[in-house]
């Protein structure tokens, strides 16, 4: 069976610092990849999607950027992080267009 | 702005009594239809899809679509304090992972 995992699961980082996420996913070749990010009191907000390496499309413009190195990995970074960037970020894979969520990483800037 | 709409409650209802959850979304194009359960501080995890208009029934959850009033909605028979969640109403407007949520609906089950 499909396994998505996402870490670290939480991390506090000062604003300014960068910042990376690492998620994988298992028992899939070629997955459909997604960042979603869920802010306070708002909804899930789609930030990039991969269909496959080296192919990412932003869907909001930001501070943050995505990378997919490997077939099964997907990476989100920022090179400074802003309080704004504060949320739980969620790591998706989509078969064919069911969404499956990794565990999540939540992130506190200070 | 395609959007998708959602009380965001908390609804509160006794155990073993029937939750209903309602959803309403914007885009008439949309084809299929999706709620997630989120406990808090996890993660959201899909407990139904819905994709043709009518009745869909998963044990105790039924998701009901009404595509041409763009409204689904989701029932929780004999409603246990487990249940207590956020249920988030998602659309897919183009058969890929890329949908549209719902702020979510805060559901409290009280023993």
């Amino acid at each position: 069976s499909q396994t998505i995992h996402q870490w670290p699961a939480t991390l506090v980082q000062p604003v300014g610092s960068p910042l990376s996420l690492e998620c994988t996913v298992e028992g899939t070749s070629n997955p459909n990849l997604y960042w979603y990010r869920q802010a306070a009191g708002r909804g899930l907000q789609l930030l990039f999607y991969s269909v496959g390496i080296g192919q990412i499309s932003s869907e909001v413009p930001q501070n943050l950027s995505a990378s997919r190195p490997q077939d099964r990995q997907f990476i989100l970074s920022s090179k400074k992080l802003l309080l704004s960037d504060s949320g739980f970020y969620l790591c998706a894979w989509s078969f064919p267009g069911e969404l499956f969520f990794g565990e999540g990483s939540r992130l506190t800037v200070l | 702005q395609k959007e998708v709409e959602q009380n965001s409650g908390p609804l509160s209802v006794p155990e073993g009594a029937i939750a209903s959850l309602n959803c309403t979304y914007s885009d008439r194009v949309s084809q299929s239809f999706f709620w997630y359960r989120q406990y808090s501080g996890k993660s959201p995890e899909l407990i139904m899809s819905i994709y043709s208009n009518g009745d869909k029934e998963d044990g105790r959850f039924t998701a009901q679509l009404n595509k041409a009033s763009q409204y689904v909605s989701l029932l929780i028979r004999d409603s246990q304090p487990s249940d207590s969640a956020t249920y988030l109403c998602a659309v897919n407007p183009s058969n890929t992972g890329k949908l549209i949520f719902g702020q979510g609906t805060t559901l409290q089950v009280k023993p």
